[in-house]
């Protein structure tokens, strides 16, 4: 099956140092990637969706200026966190999908733990 | 706006009982439904889906049939076991936006 890896899995920052997220589909090209936030025992909360070679669209009330995302190929997309906070510190999941329309399934990457110290 | 709305449990069964996890939805347009697992320490699976109104979506003894009638999308299985227990998520898919329900917690008991 599609194989979504996300790196780091794990980071830990200091207060106002930026973050890179990596997301990539490892065995297919997606034409849609898709960034979603975890709270602790709450559901995903999707941020933005990107694709490949546009500007991400932003979800209502998150900061596009906070969270870069940039989908430069059909294989990779990233997330920087910028000046990261504490209130920043999260569960950061990528998705991504090889078809165009809503029919095909998003395969998800196993997450990213953000700690902001 | 699109939404789901899922039961959210936590939800506790025995071993070989019945399940049935209720979902609904809202949404302009055709959405296609997902459910989703997420077992403890990994990432999210699918584990069925529906595109079309009256499809179901069957995988690993799980079932859900496409509602449009009462935007329905409720995952059953007719006898758990304990390699089921994880966090359940009902989605749905528009061509740019996808939403999921807040997540059940199903724990099987021997």
């Amino acid at each position: 099956g599609a194989v979504v890896s996300q790196h780091p899995s794990r980071v830990i920052c200091k207060s106002g140092t930026s973050v890179k997220i990596e997301c990539r589909s490892l065995d297919f090209q997606a034409t849609t990637m898709f960034w979603y936030r975890q709270f602790p025992k709450k559901s995903l909360m999707l941020m933005a969706t990107s694709n490949e070679g546009s500007k991400a669209t932003y979800e209502q009330g998150v900061e596009k200026d906070k969270f870069l995302i940039n989908h430069a190929s059909l294989t990779l997309s990233t997330l920087t966190v910028t000046s990261a906070h504490p209130e920043d510190s999260s569960f950061y999941i990528c998705s991504a999908r090889y078809g165009g329309t809503a029919h095909y399934e998003q395969y998800f990457g196993p997450g990213t733990r953000l700690t902001v110290t | 706006g699109n939404s789901v709305t899922q039961m959210e449990g936590p939800v506790t069964l025995s071993e070989e009982a019945f399940l049935t996890i209720n979902c609904t939805y809202t949404a302009t347009g055709y959405p296609s439904l997902f459910w989703y697992v997420q077992y403890p320490g990994e990432g999210l699976q699918l584990l069925l889906k529906a595109t079309k109104a009256d499809d179901k979506g069957s995988n690993k003894g799980f079932e859900a049939t496409y509602r449009k009638e009462t935007t329905s999308f409720h995952l059953e299985k007719g006898s758990v076991q304990v390699s089921d227990s994880a966090v359940y998520f009902c989605a749905l898919s528009t061509n740019n936006d996808m939403r999921f329900g807040a997540g059940t917690r199903l724990t099987v008991k021997p």
